[in-house]
């Protein structure tokens, strides 16, 4: 079975501190996907990553990062900077083989204060 | 480009009564999802569909609930004789086939009283 956790509830930060989002997951196949969402207040889940399990490279876009790590079956998500507009709850996400329904952790909220 | 979307964005009923919610995917998105999130958990999957044919039905989806891709575009999920533990929002999402990112809609609140 697969199973994806996110074992920080709640974090709260001061603006302009960086700020790391664990995610560990569990599955016992060899071919899959892991995704993070973002869920702002108003509702909707956007669409932030998606990597594939046999491409470990870091990736880097913007004030955002993310690092792969097969070793210790964690996808954890980096925010440089932070700032008042990343609060939002973020969701880490697995899914096995072609595209098939995603498997999400309980999420983790991000508050940012000014 | 338009993304997902579902209708009606809120949802208030009576225990017992059938509510019936819609998802427009992206047009060129074969795959449909839906997912149900409670409040403080992520979104559990329901079901999802290749063009019009259902693929696969979670446990969660009990014989109450039923969905629908008539025509490979738009798809329907209804809930009949609703009760208090239904209260939710109901999440549609859409794809490309493969691997690509599924994206989701706004999202239908249920709320039974």
């Amino acid at each position: 079975a697969q199973k994806v956790t996110q074992a920080q509830t709640e974090i709260s930060v001061v603006e302009k501190e960086d700020v790391t989002l664990d995610c560990v997951y569990e599955t016992r196949d060899t071919t899959y996907y892991l995704f993070w969402y973002k869920q702002p207040p108003s509702g909707e889940l956007v669409f932030l990553i998606r990597r594939n399990s046999f491409d470990e490279q870091n990736e880097i876009s913007g004030r955002y990062s993310w690092n792969f790590q097969k070793s210790t079956s964690s996808f954890n998500f980096t925010i440089t900077a932070s700032q008042v507009v990343d609060s939002a709850v973020y969701f880490c996400a697995l899914g096995i083989g072609g595209n098939t329904p995603l498997v999400f952790g309980k999420g983790t909220r991000l508050s940012v204060i000014a | 480009d338009t993304g997902v979307s579902q209708d009606p964005r809120h949802k208030i009923t009576k225990r017992g009564q059938n509510v019936t919610f819609r998802c427009d995917p992206i047009s060129e998105h074969n795959r449909l999802y839906w997912y149900r999130q409670t409040l403080g958990q992520g979104p559990e999957f329901l079901t999802y569909f290749q063009n019009e044919a259902q693929l696969e039905k979670s446990r969660l989806l009990s014989d109450r609930f039923s969905a629908e891709r008539p025509k490979g575009s738009f798809s329907t999920l209804e809930i009949q004789r609703t009760e208090q533990g239904d209260s939710a929002m109901y999440l549609c999402a859409s794809s490309l086939e493969g691997s690509q990112p599924q994206h989701f809609g706004d999202g239908t609140r249920l709320s039974i009283l």
